[in-house]
């Protein structure tokens, strides 16, 4: 069974642009979430989807979104980059949203510049 | 406001004895707590979990302690094993939004010979 991919692993951007993630969960699992990893605050919850909808939301600016197809992947969109957005980026499919059930993928290590 | 601490960044432990890691949480609500390992260039691997209506859950050679009153849970690995070493991540969910998991800042575990 292939596990939860994400593309792509890594991505350089310029401050002021916008940037596409995108998860492949596995296959059957219908939750998607997706956590910011960085050095000084650890893994932080930005969103989960479920069946399409986003069911739970972290404490993020709006700049970040994300949406779930009727497949279950996932892309999160962050606009207007900032410095501070540099970070390891990881989605993690579950078959219903239960963390103990949550595989992670690889993450994507975004570089804002 | 870290809802979810880690005090200890490090620890280095001998092949074959115990290894103790620690975590205390501040949000009562929490009530479903988990454990996660990362090795580098991976996402975090699922390890053990435990109901706040337990006080202690094994999986070989892991076990899970959780202390209500005092907010604070441990893991402890025994015997401790060269392929233990890697990042211990604590995180924690309330039981309505199962999916959104609160990290802890991780500890580094270095399991010597």
């Amino acid at each position: 069974k292939a596990g939860v991919t994400q593309t792509p692993r890594y991505l350089i951007k310029t401050r002021g642009q916008q940037v596409t993630l995108s998860c492949s969960p596995i296959s059957g699992h219908r939750s998607v979430s997706w956590y910011q990893q960085t050095p000084g605050q650890g893994l932080q919850f930005l969103f989960e989807y479920f069946s399409e909808t986003q069911r739970n939301k972290g404490n993020f600016p709006g700049r970040f979104s994300g949406r779930q197809f009727s497949n279950s992947r996932s892309e999160m969109n962050v606009s207007t980059l900032e410095l501070g957005d540099s970070a390891l980026y990881l989605c993690a499919s579950s078959p219903r949203g239960r963390g103990a059930e949550a595989f992670f993928g690889q993450g994507t290590r975004l570089t804002v510049v | 406001d870290q809802q979810v601490k880690q005090n200890s960044p490090s620890l280095s432990v001998q092949e074959g004895r115990i290894s103790i890691l620690n975590c205390d949480y501040t949000n009562s609500m929490f009530d479903y707590f988990l454990w996660y390992k990362k090795y580098p260039a991976e996402g975090p691997t699922f390890l053990i979990s435990i109901s706040s209506i337990k006080d202690k859950n094994e999986d070989g050679r892991f076990t899970v302690f959780l202390n209500k009153s005092a907010k604070h849970l441990s893991l402890h690995i025994v015997p401790s094993q060269p392929g233990d070493s890697a990042v211990y991540f604590c995180a924690a969910s309330e039981s309505g939004t199962a999916s959104k998991l609160t990290f802890g800042t991780g500890t580094r575990l270095q399991v010597t010979l």
